[in-house]
C-alpha cells in the first residue's frame, strides 16, 4: 500500500521568510500524482498545489512552489514570504498509480506563522 | 463559486444511536468521499463513490455505510454510534480521483 509521511509534525515561521515543509511517498508506480491542502483554522481544506509525476518541472502557484524528486520519493512544499494567512495544517497527498484511485494523505504538517 | 456543503458543523449522538451525515454538492462532480480526521492520523478515506448508487469500500470502512441515490448528495452512515467514531468528518467532491478535490467544512461528531 501507498504510504505517506510528513516527518515534521510542527514547523514555525517568521512572517516575510521561508520555509519548506517535507514529505516523502513510498510508491513503486511511476505515473502518479502528488498535492498539497492546506487546512486552516476554519477547517476548510483546499488545494495548494498540484504535480503530475511525469512532469519534470516543478509546480508553483504564486507563493507556494514544490521541490519534487521523483527518485527519492520527496515532494517538499516551499512558501516564500510567509504571511499570517498562510497559518494552517499541510496535508501532502499522493493518488492515483496503476490500479490504486485512493488519495492518500500524509499525517500534516502544522504550520505557525509569527508576526 | 463550487460547493459542498455538509448539513452539520458540530453533532452530538449517543452510543447506540443511528447517524446520517449528509453532504451535497452542487458542481455535477461523479466522484464523493467521506473521509475522517483525527490529530495525528491526518485524513483516513471511509467510502468513496464513483457513480451514483456505486460505492468502493476506503481504507476504514468499518462500522459504516454510504449511501449515493442522486449525484448531487453522498450520506455517510453510522449504523450504532459508538465512542471511538468520535471524530471531524470530512465529505469531497471531484471529476476525478487525480483531480483538484473539493471539501466540505466538516462535521465534527461527537459520541458520548
Amino acid at each position: 500500500a501507498q504510504t505517506v509521511t510528513q516527518s515534521q509534525p510542527e514547523m514555525s515561521v517568521q512572517e516575510a521568510e521561508t520555509v519548506t515543509l517535507s514529505c516523502t511517498y513510498d510508491t513503486s508506480e511511476s505515473d502518479y500524482y502528488l498535492f498539497w491542502y492546506k487546512q486552516p483554522p476554519s477547517r476548510q481544506m483546499i488545494l495548494v498545489i498540484r504535480q503530475e509525476a511525469y512532469k519534470q518541472q516543478n509546480a508553483t502557484e504564486n507563493r507556494f512552489s514544490v521541490n519534487f524528486q521523483k527518485a527519492a520519493k520527496s515532494f517538499s512544499l516551499k512558501i516564500s514570504d510567509s504571511q499570517l494567512g498562510d497559518a494552517a495544517m499541510y496535508f501532502c497527498a499522493y493518488c492515483c498509480g496503476g490500479s490504486n484511485y485512493k488519495l492518500t494523505f500524509g499525517k500534516g504538517t502544522l504550520l505557525t506563522v509569527n508576526p | 463559486d463550487v460547493k459542498v456543503t455538509q448539513s452539520s458543523r458540530y453533532l452530538v449522538k449517543r452510543t447506540g444511536e443511528k447517524v446520517f451525515l449528509e453532504c451535497v454538492q452542487d458542481m455535477d462532480h461523479e466522484n464523493m468521499f467521506w473521509y475522517r480526521q483525527d490529530p495525528g492520523l491526518g485524513l483516513r478515506l471511509i467510502y468513496f463513490s464513483y457513480d451514483v448508487k456505486m460505492k468502493e469500500k476506503g481504507d476504514i470502512p468499518e462500522g459504516y455505510s454510504v449511501s449515493r441515490e442522486k449525484k448531487e448528495r453522498f450520506s455517510l452512515i453510522l449504523e450504532s454510534a459508538s465512542t471511538n467514531q468520535t471524530s471531524m468528518y470530512l465529505c469531497a467532491s471531484s471529476t476525478g480521483v487525480w483531480e483538484k478535490l473539493f471539501f466540505g467544512s466538516g462535521t465534527q461528531l461527537s459520541v458520548l
